[in-house]
């Protein structure tokens, strides 16, 4: 049962344009979200959250959007640079951000092409 | 100040053996949480330990455990290990737990 779902395995886009990844969960109960980044051989890196009361934070270039009644989430990277290359995972938790079970989706490859 | 160590990087076992890994989380972080990478299954959580006690656990058989120590370092231990136990193992941790984890690079387990 993937209770957190990321339906593109992979996005390519142009350096300088937007980046937008999107995560799919279906678990009514969790009320923060987290999106990590990925290079091969290193653990992942904590990015941004968000936390179910909001629709929005923005941390620099990063964006992340959560539309709840749809149960939907989004990663806006802009603009987009040939470092974010990496995969992204998001993660969502029940009980707010004092839990240390998170569960992750699948992860979506992000290529910037210079 | 130092990331999560985990040790070993990469570890060969051959099934029916068991395998002890160990992390040691930032300094003044309590909880400590193990995730198993998979290209199957992505990063599935294993269960989580804050001062000493385990305080959540995911859906994994009785031969995964762990524990805590004083200092806060964890150790997760796979018994009559399998092959489909191969996987990339990975540690968090953070103060009080949750958003914010910061991970280790992992240790690599094949089981052959």
């Amino acid at each position: 049962d993937q209770q957190v779902k990321q339906n593109s395995p992979s996005l390519s886009v142009q350096e300088g344009r937007i980046s937008i990844l999107n995560c799919d969960y279906t678990n009514s109960m969790f009320d923060y979200f987290l999106w990590y980044k990925k290079y091969p051989a290193e653990g992942p890196t904590f990015l941004i959250s968000i936390s179910s009361i909001k629709d929005k934070n923005e941390d620099g270039r990063f964006t992340v959007f959560l539309n709840k009644s749809a149960k939907h989430l989004s990663l806006h990277i802009v603009p987009s640079q040939p470092g974010d290359s990496a995969v992204y995972f998001c993660a969502a938790s029940v009980g707010s951000s004092n839990t240390g079970k998170l569960i992750f989706g699948q992860g979506t490859t992000l290529q910037v092409k210079p | 100040k130092a990331g999560v160590t985990q040790t070993p990087r990469y570890l060969i076992k051959t099934r029916g053996q068991q395998v002890t890994l160990s992390c040691s989380p930032i300094s003044g972080h309590r909880s400590v949480s193990w995730y198993q990478q998979t290209p199957g299954q992505g990063l599935q959580f294993l269960f989580e330990y804050f001062s000493e006690t385990q305080r959540n656990k995911g859906n994994f058989p009785g031969r995964f455990s762990g524990r805590q120590f004083s200092n806060s370092r964890s150790e997760m231990n796979v018994s009559t290990l399998e092959l489909g136990d191969s996987a990339l193992y990975l540690c968090a941790s953070s103060e009080t737990g949750g958003v914010g984890y910061t991970f280790g690079s992992g240790t690599r387990l094949t089981v052959v």
